[in-house]
């Protein structure tokens, strides 16, 4: 199957500080790819949609000045959450479409905790 | 207004008691029925993909069943390593961003 990897699986930082997060897909390119967000016993919440070469399209209530996401190439996504706080401590999972299909596949996931 | 739900939330069983998963979907078009394990800490697991009503799909001790308006994941004989929570997900009407049911989380008990 389609293997997706994220890094850092887990991160801690201060208040106030910048984190990037990267998605890759590692055996197939992705002209699309999602990142979502999972709070403890609950299921996932969609951020926003990143398509290759092209701005990002987010949810409602979601900030784009915060969440900050690049998909510049057709294996790489990144989302940057800048100056991060509490808050925003969550378990952040990217996906990605495998070529015109609907199917996505999930990478391993990052924690990020901010202090 | 597309719509994934599963039931039940929570679901134990003993070891070898099969049962099955449910999940219903209000989605005009539907280009897909995903089924997807999450284990705790860790992103979800691919399983299935339905198209069309009728269509069913196994693996191993898992097979998954769709009709018009819903979907089951049925488990047979299952052992404490099937443990974990089961998500749903279909793609809205238009885009490709998956809307996800809130789970069931399956404990199989030795």
């Amino acid at each position: 199957g389609a293997v997706v990897s994220q890094h850092p699986s887990w991160v801690i930082c201060k208040s106030g500080t910048s984190v990037k997060i990267e998605c890759r897909s590692l055996d197939f390119q992705a002209t699309t790819m999602f990142w979502y967000r999972q709070f403890p016993k609950q299921s996932l919440m969609l951020m926003a949609t990143s398509n290759e070469g092209s701005k990002a399209t987010y949810e409602q209530g979601v900030e784009k000045d915060k969440f900050l996401i690049n998909h510049a190439s057709l294996t790489l996504s990144t989302l940057t959450v800048t100056s991060a706080h509490p808050e925003d401590s969550s378990f952040y999972i990217c996906s990605a479409r495998v070529g015109t299909t609907d199917t996505q596949y999930f990478g391993p996931g990052t924690r990020l905790t901010v202090l | 207004e597309d719509q994934v739900t599963q039931s039940p939330e929570a679901l134990r069983l003993q070891e070898g008691e099969s049962s099955s998963l449910n999940c219903s979907y209000t989605v005009s078009g539907l280009r897909g029925l995903f089924w997807y394990r999450q284990d705790p800490g860790k992103g979800p697991e691919f399983l299935f993909t339905l198209y069309s009503a009728g269509e069913e799909k196994e693996k191993e001790r898992l097979k998954a069943t769709l009709t018009k308006k819903e979907s089951f994941l049925h488990i047979t004989a299952p052992k404490p390593e099937d443990s974990a929570t089961y998500l749903c997900a279909a793609p809205g009407a238009t885009g490709y961003a998956l809307n996800f049911g809130k789970g069931t989380s399956l404990l199989v008990t030795p």
